[in-house]
């Protein structure tokens, strides 16, 4: 099984500044890897698949990068609307598909 | 639109089994997508329970396979889990997810609102 594994585990950002969220996998999942976002008492949202490509509706202000064994995820400009919990998930080998423990990216 | 609607117990003892529905609306069923429950115990993480596809072939994650089972009903554009023997560590946020299907591409990209399932007596 593959393990997500995902830094800071919280991570306070002021509205306005770049948020960089990482994510690495115990082996390569080559570009497999998409980041979903999470608010309190909602589903995931699907931001990114194929590691750096945005979901239908995602604003350009979130892009991913890596592949292999390390992802990061920015938000280029932290909206009010962005604070929220982000997870990574891999597809690459499965099953199972697994997800990392999560970001949190709140106000500071 | 795709849409999807969980529905199913919001309290189940322990020992018994926990049985959820996934209406899905907006979009056939019968397609080239697969469907998926993923849970999220109260305070955690994201945990994927398996995955159907319409012609009714199953994935499930090892670590829960001896107890779940999912189906499908194209007739009703729905798709169902169950979880046998289930303990307090069962309690969780029940999604269930359209996944997708193309190339190597296996995401999550419409999932229903979830529904809190408890297990106690």
């Amino acid at each position: 099984e593959i393990v997500m594994t995902q830094s800071p585990a919280t991570l306070s950002v002021s509205p306005g500044e770049r948020a960089t969220l990482s994510c690495r996998a115990s082996q390569s999942v080559s570009s497999n890897l998409a980041w979903y976002q999470q608010k309190p008492g909602q589903a995931p949202r699907l931001l990114i698949y194929g590691a750096s490509t945005r979901a239908t509706g995602i604003p350009a202000r979130f892009s991913g990068s890596g592949s292999g064994t390390e992802f990061t995820l920015t938000i280029s400009s932290l909206q009010s609307e962005d604070f929220a919990v982000y997870y990574c998930q891999q597809y690459n080998d499965w099953p199972p598909f697994t997800f990392g423990p999560g970001t949190k990216v709140d106000i500071k | 639109q795709v849409q999807l609607q969980e529905s199913g117990p919001g309290l189940v003892k322990p020992s018994e089994t926990l049985s959820l529905t996934c209406a899905v609306s907006g979009y056939s069923i019968s397609s080239v997508y697969y469907w998926g429950w993923i849970r999220q115990p109260p305070g955690k993480g994201l945990e994927w329970i398996g995955s159907i596809y319409h012609s009714g072939s199953t994935y499930y994650n090892p670590s829960l396979k001896s107890r779940v089972t999912i189906s499908v009903d194209t007739s009703k554009n729905q798709f169902s889990l169950k979880l046998s023997s289930v303990t307090a560590a069962d309690t969780a946020v029940y999604y269930c997810a359209r996944q997708q299907k193309w190339l190597q591409h296996y995401y999550f990209d419409y999932w229903g609102q979830g529904t809190l399932v408890t297990v106690s007596s």
